[in-house]
Order: C-alpha cells, then sequence, then structure tokens
C-alpha cells in the first residue's frame, strides 16, 4: 500500500531564499509522482508531474526531482517570494499501474505549509 | 476557462438530513474524483468514476453515493448527513490517461451540526 509522507509540516523562510520541500514515498514502482500547491480556501493547482522515466521537471523557479531508489522526491523553489506562501502538497499513484480505463488513484501527503516572510 | 466547478461552496446541515454535492468540469476530462480534507488527515478518495457510466469505491465510501450524471457531471450525496462527514469536499478531473494530472474545483465546506 502506498504511503506518502511530507516532512516539514511548515515551513518559515526569509524572501528570496531557495528552499526545498520533501516528499517520501512507500512504493518504489511509482509510476509518476505529482506536486500540487494549496491556497487557504481554495482547491488544489497542479504544479509538476514527474513521470517515472525522468528525473526531474522543470516549471519557471519549481524544480522537481524524482528518486525512486531512495523513494523520495523534492521540490526545489528558486529565489522564494511572499507570493510562494501555500500549502504543498505531493502526490502518487495507489497503484502500480493503472487500472480501470486509465483511472488514476491518487495517495497524497499531509503537505508542507510554507510562508515566504517580505 | 471554469474548469471543473463545485457548488455549493458552504453549507450547513443538521444532523439525518440528506444533501448533494454537485461538480461540472468543462475540459472533455473522462476521469471523474471526489475527496475529502480534514485537519491531520490529509486528502482521501472518497469515490471516483474512471469514465462516463462507471463508479467504484476509494478509501473512505461509507456514508456517501455517488452518480455520474454524463461525461462533464460528477455529483455526490450525502443520504443522512452524520457530524463526522463535517469536511471540505474536493472534485477533481483527469484526462484519464497515464501521467496526466488532476485538475480540481474550488471545494465545498460543508458543516454537520
Amino acid at each position: 500500500k502506498q504511503e506518502v509522507t511530507q516532512i516539514p509540516a511548515a515551513l518559515s523562510v526569509p524572501e528570496g531564499e531557495n528552499l526545498v520541500l520533501n516528499c517520501s514515498f512507500t512504493d518504489s514502482a511509482i509510476y509518476n509522482l505529482q506536486w500540487f500547491r494549496q491556497d487557504p480556501g481554495k482547491g488544489l493547482t497542479s504544479l509538476l508531474l514527474i513521470q517515472s522515466s525522468q528525473r526531474e521537471q522543470t516549471s519557471g523557479r519549481l524544480n522537481a526531482s524524482l528518486d525512486k531508489s531512495s523513494g523520495r522526491s523534492t521540490l526545489y523553489i528558486a529565489a522564494s517570494q511572499p507570493g510562494d506562501s501555500a500549502t504543498y502538497l505531493c502526490a502518487g499513484p495507489r497503484c502500480a499501474r493503472i487500472t480501470q480505463g486509465g483511472s488514476e488513484k491518487l495517495v497524497f501527503g499531509k503537505g508542507t505549509k510554507l510562508t515566504v516572510n517580505p | 476557462n471554469a474548469g471543473v466547478t463545485q457548488t455549493p461552496k458552504f453549507q450547513v446541515l443538521k444532523t439525518g438530513q440528506s444533501m448533494t454535492l454537485q461538480c461540472a468540469q468543462d475540459m472533455n476530462h473522462n476521469s471523474m474524483y471526489w475527496y475529502r480534507q480534514d485537519p491531520g488527515m490529509g486528502l482521501r478518495l472518497i469515490y471516483y468514476s474512471a469514465s462516463e457510466g462507471t463508479t467504484d469505491k476509494g478509501e473512505v465510501p461509507n456514508g456517501y453515493n455517488v452518480s455520474r450524471l454524463n461525461k462533464r457531471e460528477f455529483s455526490l450525496r450525502l443520504e443522512s448527513a452524520a457530524p463526522s462527514q463535517t469536511s471540505v469536499y474536493f472534485c477533481a478531473s483527469t484526462l484519464g490517461q497515464t501521467n496526466q494530472p488532476q485538475h480540481f474545483g474550488d471545494g465545498t465546506r460543508l458543516s454537520i451540526l
């Protein structure tokens, strides 16, 4: 059974700092790993999806890596800004393969609440 | 560009009342999902629909029913609400193929007294 863990639960940094958010998972047969952002009172916004054939994905100041052998993924945020303040969640597939016509059930970590102070 | 739309945004119910949460997506996605988010528990899957005409249980289905009305709409029903169902409910959708991100609505905040 896939389990996803995110440590720390909360992180506070000064503006401009580079930071790394961590995500660990138990099933190394994972075929992708997704990172989401959640603002207060809002739904989740997909940031990056890393396929198992890839080692990392980049979008602007965000870079996500996936190391299946160690069961870890990291989200790197460069030059953090107050607007980056949000909760960041990672999620992996519950099953090692997609079943039932392509439906992908995800297991979520509990998230890291990031505060970037001006 | 509405994406995933959930209604209502807020609702207060009394124990024993029934209610249907509505979800619609305009992205021509095949798969749709209902999650609940509780403090300290994270997001948990209630039900999902891999494609129009199919539904299946997720991690915490007890006390809920769903209907995939058509490709666009996926509703979640509480037949007899209980205080333990106080939560924030999110609907999500995805194309239904491998390695496609899920898109979420803004949630329904439900309180049961």
